[in-house]
């Protein structure tokens, strides 16, 4: 039982580059969440999906997209990356709240970092 | 909006010493409360949590927490500090419902002195 993975774990990306973060669980959970985490911040939610063929926008989901084409994975692109993108990317999961608030497991991150 | 608020960034106190770690919340509504724990280079680990009952929280590693309505707070605390807590420290709320979105506070960073 891996839990939360991301791939990569680094990567150095010139202005204008696009890429693609991967997230994969294997704890059968509905919700899977990105989050961008910068010195001072916290973590900060860009996208969230509740189950499978569906994302929303979180607090800063400019610049960014996601997918979620398949339950155990949640995808995160960045079209043009511009050096405001360099950041540390968590991608976390969580099975459905049913009137409550249920943990979030937290995958190891990526450290991104645009030239 | 809701939000969390962590007093002081930077924490450092000596090896045995007492943890007090900071957090109070904006709500009139009790949210849910979450303490993680993030290890340099390492994802974020569940401290603690409180969800409804025992106002008075206890999680691993000799953690614990309180939920103080009154206040909006939900302090973290450990009687004796060892060496191996040194890591970063964030509370987080949420309010449940049809999304589980957790709302960060900013985070603490703990040192721990020899």
């Amino acid at each position: 039982n891996a839990g939360v993975t991301q791939t990569p774990k680094f990567r150095v990306l010139k202005t204008g580059q696009s890429m693609t973060l991967l997230c994969a669980q294997d704890m059968n959970h509905e919700y899977m969440y990105w989050y961008r985490q910068d010195p001072g911040m916290g973590l900060r939610l860009i996208h969230y999906s509740v189950g499978e063929g569906t994302t929303a926008k979180g607090e800063v989901p400019d610049g960014y997209n996601v997918s979620r084409l398949k339950k155990q994975n949640f995808l995160l692109g960045l079209e043009s990356a511009a050096p405001s993108q360099t950041s540390v990317y968590f991608c976390a999961s969580s099975t459905q709240a049913s009137g409550r608030s249920n943990e979030q497991f937290f995958g190891p991150g990526t450290r991104l970092t645009v030239l | 909006a809701q939000s969390v608020t962590q007093l002081g960034s930077h924490v450092s106190v000596s090896e045995g010493a007492l943890v007090l770690l900071r957090c109070n919340y904006s709500s009139s509504v009790p949210p849910y409360l979450f303490w993680y724990v993030q290890y340099p280079n390492q994802g974020l680990q569940l401290l603690l949590k409180y969800t409804t009952g025992a106002t008075l929280v206890k999680g691993i590693n000799g953690f614990e927490a309180e939920f103080k309505k009154s206040e909006t707070s939900f302090h973290l605390t450990k009687p004796s500090a060892h060496m191996s807590d040194a890591a970063e420290y964030f509370c987080a709320v949420s309010y449940g419902g049809a999304t589980n979105k957790l709302i960060f506070g900013t985070g603490t960073l703990l040192a721990v002195q020899p």
